[in-house]
């Protein structure tokens, strides 16, 4: 149980593109997704949290405009990186969480974006 | 801030235990993970334990707290090649306790 699918696992895209990341709870209902960012040989970073139905929050130096957050239904998430760029490069990771707040996050497979 | 450390390394034969360590600042933390990272994937939850728990055991897994110190550890038991991959420890923080903060990660090395 408590499985999340994360589509694309891999995207090369031309720099100036926008592109969107699914994150689906396949098994359970995830009030609560996260999105993070890792680069290479470094730990997770947190970017935002979206709550289904409203708007996500962001951490702070994380700008909003740039990675778009939706989490319009309790089984999928996405993140939209626009008019990306090489420095946008990375690998993003969500994670999803049912309502109560004592149970723990489960992780998709991560996207890899490479922006030429 | 809260703050999670662990250290960077640890090699070990194959059928040896295996200990990875952690230290954490937030005293009001409610519960500790351990996940796992493969190379290109996404972190596997691994286990967790509740702050008011000294110790969970888990088939060759062993998690021990000490709320005193803000010591976590985990100890794999027989530890097999494929149990190479990076370790990454985390503890719950943010209004509501929501959110998670890791640590460096922990690459561990399980040598034939």
């Amino acid at each position: 149980g408590a499985v999340v699918s994360q589509h694309p696992s891999w995207v090369i895209c031309k720099s100036g593109t926008s592109v969107k990341i699914e994150c689906r709870s396949l098994d359970f209902q995830a009030t609560t997704m996260f999105w993070y960012r890792q680069f290479p040989k470094q730990s997770l970073m947190l970017m935002a949290t979206s709550n289904e139905g409203s708007k996500a929050t962001y951490e702070q130096g994380v700008e909003k405009d740039k990675f778009l957050i939706n989490h319009a239904s309790l089984t999928l998430s996405t993140l939209t990186v626009t008019s990306a760029h090489p420095e946008d490069s990375s690998f993003y990771i969500c994670s999803a969480r049912v309502r109560q707040s004592n149970q723990p996050q489960h992780f998709g497979d991560g996207t890899r974006l490479s922006i030429l | 801030g809260e703050d999670v450390e662990q250290s960077l390394f640890l090699s070990v034969r194959e059928g040896d235990s295996s200990v990875i360590n952690c230290t954490y600042t937030d005293s009001s933390s409610t519960y500790l993970y351990w996940y796992k990272q493969e190379p290109g994937a996404g972190l596997q939850l691994l286990t967790y334990i509740f702050s008011n728990m000294d110790m969970k055991q888990d088939q060759r897994l062993t998690v021990l707290l000490n709320k005193k110190d803000k010591h976590l550890s985990l100890r794999i038991a027989d530890t097999q090649t494929g149990d190479s991959a990076i370790y990454f420890c985390a503890e719950k923080y943010g209004p509501g306790g929501g959110k998670l903060i890791f640590g460096q990660g922990t690459e561990l090395s399980v040598k034939p």
